[in-house]
């Protein structure tokens, strides 16, 4: 069965610094990768996906994510920090005939 | 295009007591899913409708959880009676497939207290 693990419950960063959250998942066979965000009282929102080709993957908001098979790892990056930035992140992971699985979640801060 | 909506938005009952919510998913998409999230965790798969048919309900307690979808378009989550450990916002989302690659839209959620 598939797993997610994501490292930090939460990490602060200054505005306008790098944002980097960590996803690292298993899986027995190729996975599909999602990132989603959740801002405060909102639903989850689709950040961006990888399921086959291009193993760098950008999505809205200025967001990106590197798949890395050899490492098992999915982390999302951005290369400036806005206040709106600030939620909290899932990352989850399904495959084929698997079911949908998400971490834990991030928690991103952001000061001024 | 109007989201995914959800009601109630809250509900606080005591332990024993049954509670349903209601999920209307985006106009023309087949799939729906309910999920569970409890405090500090990510939201966990309950059950996962295809049009009015059920494609997974492996993680759900059926023992006191039920689910239905009449006519493929809204859906109704029920719990009786509820647990303690039952609180937490239940979500749910739709997408207009059943490929796992799909996006999944989520509604707002409805946030229960089981005192």
């Amino acid at each position: 069965a598939q797993s997610v693990t994501q490292l930090g419950s939460h990490v602060s960063v200054s505005e306008g610094a790098l944002v980097l959250l960590r996803c690292n998942y298993s899986s027995s066979v190729p996975p599909y990768l999602f990132w989603y965000v959740q801002y405060p009282n909102q639903g989850l929102q689709l950040l961006l996906k990888y399921t086959t080709g291009a193993t760098l993957v950008k999505g809205i908001n200025g967001f990106e994510a590197e798949f890395k098979k050899s490492e098992t790892s999915f982390h999302l990056t951005k290369p400036s920090a806005h206040m709106s930035d600030a939620a909290e992140y899932f990352c989850a992971v399904t495959d084929y005939g698997q079911n949908f699985v998400f971490g834990p979640g991030t928690r991103l801060s952001v000061l001024p | 295009e109007a989201g995914v909506a959800q009601s109630p938005r809250y509900k606080i009952i005591e332990k024993r007591q049954s509670v349903a919510f209601w999920c209307n998913p985006i106009s023309g998409h087949a799939t729906l899913y309910w999920y569970q999230q409890i405090l500090g965790q990510g939201p966990k798969l309950l059950i996962q409708f295809q049009n009015n048919g059920v494609v997974d309900d492996s993680q759900l307690p059926k023992d006191r959880f039920s689910a239905e979808r009449l006519k493929g378009v809204d859906s109704t989550l029920k719990i009786q009676p509820a647990k303690l450990e039952d609180s937490a916002v239940y979500l749910c989302a739709s997408s207009p497939g059943g490929g796992q690659t799909d996006t999944q839209y989520f509604g707002p959620g409805t946030r229960l207290t089981v005192l």
